[in-house]
């Protein structure tokens, strides 16, 4: 059974950092490009970073380019993403998503149930 | 970046009426390399992540109903629910991955009349 289990969210103040992770387990993780995807409260979702499957290509949003950095380790099964100059917009429900091939021109074909961000003062 | 417009923005239908959601892309998203339209269809229900419905605009996720459809190409979409359930009340978004960002419609919010 495929799971991906977020964690790392939290309060944090306007300019401060994160780190998410995301466990994946049930299938090979390898194999697979990876991504992060957000909700703010009440709203749509927002794609916001994608890793291919060696971790060699990786892509960003605009609105977090810079600021937040994708990266994942293959021998432990996990999925990162580093925040840093975090603002009140980045808000939101992060989701780890997998995709359904390995690489970033993909659909997103399972995803966790998220981490919280709140970027308050 | 490729915008994502769907239509309506929300909709009400009968149960056991069809309901037919649009999704706009504002350049095409079809490789003519492989002759796929890269559109994804997503179904969300309140606390919930999305789930996959749809990919390459028309291929039905494994165990989805065959109630739900996908259609279209280059640039027009269409989900097509043949015969709405109770269940099927959710907000349903499309996705292009034709190229990054990634993007999302803004969401369809499906109801029962």
């Amino acid at each position: 059974e495929v799971q991906l289990l977020e964690s790392g969210g939290g309060l944090v103040q306007p300019g401060g950092s994160l780190r998410l992770s995301c466990a994946a387990s049930g299938f090979t993780f390898s194999d697979y490009a990876m991504r992060w995807v957000r909700q703010a409260p009440g709203k749509g979702l927002e794609w916001v970073s994608g890793i291919a499957y060696t971790g060699g290509n990786t892509h960003y949003a605009d609105s977090v380019k810079g600021r937040f950095t994708i990266s994942r380790d293959n021998s432990k099964n996990t999925l990162y993403l580093q925040m840093n100059s975090l603002r009140a917009e980045d808000t939101a429900l992060y989701y780890c998503a997998k995709a359904g091939c390995s690489m970033t021109s993909c659909y997103s074909n399972f995803w966790g149930q998220g981490t919280l961000v709140t970027v308050s003062s | 970046d490729i915008v994502m417009t769907q239509s309506p923005d929300s909709l009400a239908v009968s149960l056991g009426e069809r309901a037919t959601i649009n999704c706009k892309s504002s350049q095409s998203v079809l490789d003519s390399s492989n002759n796929k339209n890269y559109v994804a269809w997503y179904q969300q229900k309140p606390g919930q992540p999305p789930k996959l419905l749809i990919y390459w605009a028309s291929t039905r996720e494994f165990g989805v109903p065959d109630r739900f459809s996908g259609t279209g190409s280059a640039t027009d979409f269409t989900l097509t629910l043949s015969s709405l359930q109770a269940e099927d009340v959710a907000v349903y978004y499309c996705q292009q991955y034709y190229s990054t960002p990634q993007t999302f419609g803004q969401g369809t919010k499906l109801e029962i009349k």
